[in-house]
């Protein structure tokens, strides 16, 4: 069993639609979660980091995280053409982005 | 502006020739790391270094190598390069303290 399981999707939706990205995890010692984005031939870029449990606002974005039930999540509001790309949760048990295990990677497409 | 660069950007080779992938930053980060992008299992960790001269295995490190020597370059060597080894991979940094690793552009290797 991996440590961190994400759907790979695809996901489709309409665009103006709220998205709903989710990780599952197993290892409890984690506690800093993120969230990457990676448009097509380019490499993740940070989204969202959060620290233990929580949420977090920036903009269109947020990122849950509920450690009790080792399950993290990114909601995208009034979703864009622009947010189509693959989102990966990652998660590290060390401070901040040090030793990261990735999930697969969702891949989302915004229609217009 | 500082960055991080990866060469070449696609590469094709031989089963059993040696390869390396070059990754150089222009942010003076200690810690580098090398993953590889394969669909199904997201990003998996090669190696990484956390400064000069520094190495450690990560989770898929059999059959690669690096070196640190300065503090730009984390160069990856695939010993003799096998069928299994095809796949796209992403050179990134990560200041001290800091909450995001930086990202490269990728390298698409194809071993034949």
């Amino acid at each position: 069993q991996k440590e961190v399981e994400q759907d790979p999707g695809p996901l489709s939706v309409p665009e103006g639609a709220i998205v709903s990205l989710n990780c599952t995890y197993s290892n409890s010692a984690f506690q800093y979660f993120m969230w990457y984005r990676q448009y097509s031939r380019k490499g993740p870029e940070l989204l969202m980091y959060t620290y233990s449990s929580g949420n977090k606002e920036d903009g269109r974005f947020t990122a849950q995280v509920d450690k009790s039930s080792k399950y993290i999540s990114l909601f995208i509001r009034d979703s864009q053409p622009s947010d189509s790309a693959t989102y990966l949760c990652a998660m590290s048990a060390q401070e901040g982005a040090q030793k990261l295990v990735f999930g697969q990677g969702t891949r989302l497409t915004i229609n217009p | 502006d500082a960055e991080i660069t990866q060469s070449p950007r696609h590469k094709i080779t031989e089963t059993g020739r040696q390869v390396t992938l070059a990754c150089h930053q222009t942010w003076n980060h200690n810690n580098m790391f090398w993953y590889r992008q394969d669909l199904g299992h997201g990003l998996r960790l090669i190696h990484y270094s956390y400064g000069v001269h520094d190495t450690n295995k990560g989770e898929v490190s059999d059959g690669y190598s690096v070196s640190r020597s300065n503090t730009e370059d984390l160069p990856l060597t695939l010993e003799s390069a096998a069928s299994s080894q095809t796949s796209v991979y992403f050179c990134a940094s990560r200041r001290d303290r800091g909450e995001t690793q930086y990202f490269g552009p990728g390298t698409r290797l194809l071993v034949l």
